[in-house]
C-alpha cells in the first residue's frame, strides 16, 4: 500500500536554530499539506500545496514558516527560528486531489525545542 | 466548513459493534462527511466518507440522516486495536483547498 513518509521521526533543536521537516508524498499525488499537533491538544491545520505554490494556510503558518517542492519527490517544512512552542508532532499529508477523497498522513516527525 | 459535535469518549465491547455519532447540522449541500481516526499519537488515518448516500467499505460504515444533519459510523466489530480518536469532519467540497479541520474527537475504548 502506497505511504507518505516523513523524516527523521524526532528532531531535537536548539531554540533560536533553524529545522527542515521532510515528507515524501505519494507519488501520483498533487495535493500537499502540513499539520502539527501540540501534545494533548487538536490537529491543526498549517497550509495547503498545489501546483509548486501555497493553496491556503493557517495563521499559525506565519513567516518564519516556509514550504518547499525542492524536486519531484520531496516536500519540506522549514522553520527559520524555532520557539519553545514550536514543539509538537508534525504531520504530512497527500491527496490525488482536493474534495471527494482521502488524505494519507505520514506517521509524523517530533520536534522538541530545547 | 460545517462545525461538527461529537461526544467525547464512548467505551465498545470488544466483537461488538461501535456506532459513533456525529452532529453537523450546518452542513450545506455539497459538503462531504469524514471520518478519521488517530491511533495513539500516530498519523491520523482515513476511514471513510459520504455526501448523501450511505457508505460502506472494508472498515466502517457511515449512516448520514436524510437531512444531512447527522451522521453516525458504525465499526461493525470493534477490537482492541479499534482503541482511537475518531474525528468526524465536515467540509472538502470542490472549491475547497483539501484543509481537514480537526475536533476533539471522539476517545473510543474498546475493552476486552
Amino acid at each position: 500500500e502506497p505511504e507518505v513518509t516523513q523524516t527523521p521521526s524526532h528532531q531535537v533543536t536548539q531554540m533560536g536554530q533553524e529545522v527542515i521537516l521532510r515528507c515524501v508524498p505519494i507519488s501520483n499525488h498533487l495535493y500537499f499539506y502540513w499539520y502539527r499537533q501540540i501534545l494533548g491538544q487538536k490537529v491543526e491545520f498549517l497550509v495547503s500545496f498545489y501546483n509548486n505554490e501555497i493553496s491556503e494556510k493557517s495563521e499559525i503558518f506565519d513567516d518564519q514558516f516556509s514550504v518547499e517542492r525542492p524536486d519531484g519527490s520531496n516536500f519540506t517544512l522549514k522553520i527559520r527560528s524555532t520557539k519553545l512552542e514550536d514543539s509538537a508532532m508534525y504531520f504530512c499529508a497527500s491527496s490525488e486531489r482536493q474534495g471527494n477523497t482521502e488524505a494519507f498522513f505520514g506517521q509524523g516527525t517530533r520536534l522538541t525545542v530545547v | 466548513d460545517a462545525k461538527t459535535t461529537q461526544p467525547p469518549s464512548m467505551d465498545c465491547a470488544e466483537g461488538r459493534a461501535a456506532n459513533l455519532p456525529c452532529n453537523h447540522s450546518t452542513i450545506s449541500g455539497n459538503e462531504y462527511v469524514y471520518w478519521y481516526r488517530q491511533i495513539h499519537s500516530q498519523g491520523p488515518q482515513y476511514i471513510i466518507h459520504g455526501l448523501k448516500n450511505n457508505e460502506t467499505n472494508e472498515m466502517a460504515s457511515l449512516i448520514i440522516t436524510e437531512d444531512r444533519k447527522s451522521s453516525t459510523l458504525i465499526l461493525p466489530h470493534a477490537t482492541l486495536r479499534d482503541t482511537a480518536v475518531y474525528y468526524c469532519i465536515g467540509g472538502l467540497s470542490s472549491g475547497n483547498t483539501g484543509k481537514l479541520i480537526f475536533g476533539q474527537g471522539t476517545t473510543l475504548q474498546v475493552k476486552p
